[in-house]
């Protein structure tokens, strides 16, 4: 079955880059997805990127796509203590509109 | 401004009651989603809605029922039946089934808090 895999927590210094990974096993993937869910809230929909491409740049925000290894990363320059959150990396498969989100990975920036 | 709206944002739910959670939507997608999300986990698919009159069951849709009389609601059911309802409750919509191809981010509601008296 589908699968999506990150680690649950990293914490990085308030002005460091932090680099937050998944991996996937679908290899029909077509759309991948990052989410950030701040305390309390739903998801928020922070940048996506196609499966034909290898990096996307978003203002402080940078998504390097590695398809051959199934590996999607999300790198926040600068990080700021309002990045604190949990992100979550998502997948479109095969099967249309239905995303098969990984577990989360909790950030805590640190003055 | 286009959005999801759930509500209530905490519901609290007595022994052997069930109880229904709201979700509309004026972003005129066709396609909504019910997850739960439990601490330290990621979310769980109960139940989605391609078209109006239409739902399919999710990973774990035991114990809830659902229903999409109108494109812009699709109300949750927490039935008896669910024995452990304790959970953070997001609802979701997107565009819908445009092909695989097609960019069908899903946009969320800012959820509803579930608990046992």
């Amino acid at each position: 079955g589908e699968d999506v895999e990150q680690s649950l927590f990293l914490s990085v210094r308030e002005g460091d880059s932090s680099v937050i990974n998944c991996t996937y096993t679908d290899s029909s993937s077509t759309y991948l997805y990052w989410y950030k869910q701040e305390p309390g809230a739903g998801l928020q929909l922070l940048t996506y990127i196609f499966s034909n491409m290898d990096m996307k740049q978003d203002q402080r925000l940078t998504v390097l796509l590695n398809k051959k290894d199934k590996h999607l990363s999300l790198r926040i320059a600068d990080t700021q203590t309002g990045d604190s959150a949990i992100y979550f990396c998502a997948h479109a498969g095969g099967g249309g509109n239905k995303l098969t989100f990984g577990t989360g990975t909790q950030l805590k920036v640190e003055l | 401004d286009g959005g999801i709206t759930q509500s209530p944002k905490y519901l609290f739910r007595k022994e052997g009651q069930n109880v229904t959670l709201s979700c509309e939507q004026n972003l005129n997608h066709d396609a909504m989603y019910w997850y739960r999300q439990d601490p330290g986990q990621g979310l769980r698919l109960i139940y989605y809605s391609q078209i109006v009159n239409d739902f399919q069951k999710g990973d774990i849709a035991e114990g809830y029922s659902v229903s999409r009389e109108k494109k812009e609601s699709f109300p949750l059911t927490v039935t008896s039946a669910q024995k452990n309802p304790t959970a953070f409750y997001l609802c979701a919509s997107s565009m819908g089934d445009r092909g695989v191809w097609s960019n069908q981010p899903q946009h969320f509601g800012d959820g509803t808090r579930l608990s046992i008296l």
